[in-house]
């Protein structure tokens, strides 16, 4: 199976402190992505790392991947009570042409005021 | 900035009725997708459409699953005779490709309740 999984499934931070969240998968990928949901509602696109990218920045945002051990960890620096969301890594295969997303089961990330 | 959407947002439907999702890509995106997420499961992937047909389908995917295109912005996913393990949240999602390259946006999702 493809599928990212993501590590911890539930993290508990005050805001102002930087949050971690780690994705592991088991096959050669062409990108990994991350996205957000708020309880209930979609899912939004934070940021797309191909495979031959280390690392990526946006805004707040800051993901690395590692091809050789199959990983991938999203940094979000000072967290806002507003990121109180579930993030999830999402991974398609390599060589695909057809973008099937394998999505792992997520982190809870709550931010507490 | 263009965002995928779709209607409605909550469906409820008795065991049995066909329902019919829909949803508008993004305007100049080629490559269409279903995904649904039963409560407190995974997202998984059900279907992907381009150039108007099917690319790849799951297993979840059964002869119940139907997807068209029936004009040039509308993109919909019949279930013929839902079930009520049919309940879950079902997203569309567009990408200007599917290459693995780029990002696949997704709509905020229907909630699809089966009684």
């Amino acid at each position: 199976s493809q599928q990212g999984e993501e590590d911890p499934q539930a993290l508990s931070i005050q805001e102002g402190e930087n949050a971690t969240m780690n994705c592991s998968y088991k096959t050669s990928i062409n990108n990994l992505q991350w996205y957000r949901q708020n309880s209930g509602r979609g899912l939004v696109h934070l940021i797309l790392i191909r495979s031959n990218e280390r690392e990526k920045h946006s805004g707040r945002l800051r993901v690395t991947l590692d091809t050789s051990k199959k990983s991938s960890s999203l940094l979000i620096t000072a967290s806002r009570a507003a990121d109180t969301a579930s993030y999830f890594c999402a991974t398609d295969a390599r060589g695909s042409t057809l973008g099937r997303l394998y999505f792992g089961r997520g982190t809870q990330l709550t931010v507490w005021p | 900035e263009p965002e995928v959407t779709q209607t409605p947002s909550h469906q409820v439907t008795q065991m049995g009725q066909e329902v019919i999702l829909r949803c508008v890509p993004i305007s100049n995106h080629l490559y269409f997708y279903w995904y649904r997420q039963i409560l407190g499961q995974k997202v998984e992937f059900l279907v992907s459409f381009y150039n108007n047909e099917i690319s790849e389908k799951s297993e979840i995917f059964d002869d119940q699953f139907s997807v068209e295109r029936p004009d040039g912005s509308n993109f919909t996913l019949k279930i013929r005779s839902t079930k009520l393990e049919d309940s879950a949240m079902y997203f569309c999602a567009s990408s200007p490709s599917g290459s693995g390259y780029n990002e696949q946006f997704f709509g905020p999702g229907t909630r699809l309740t089966v009684l």
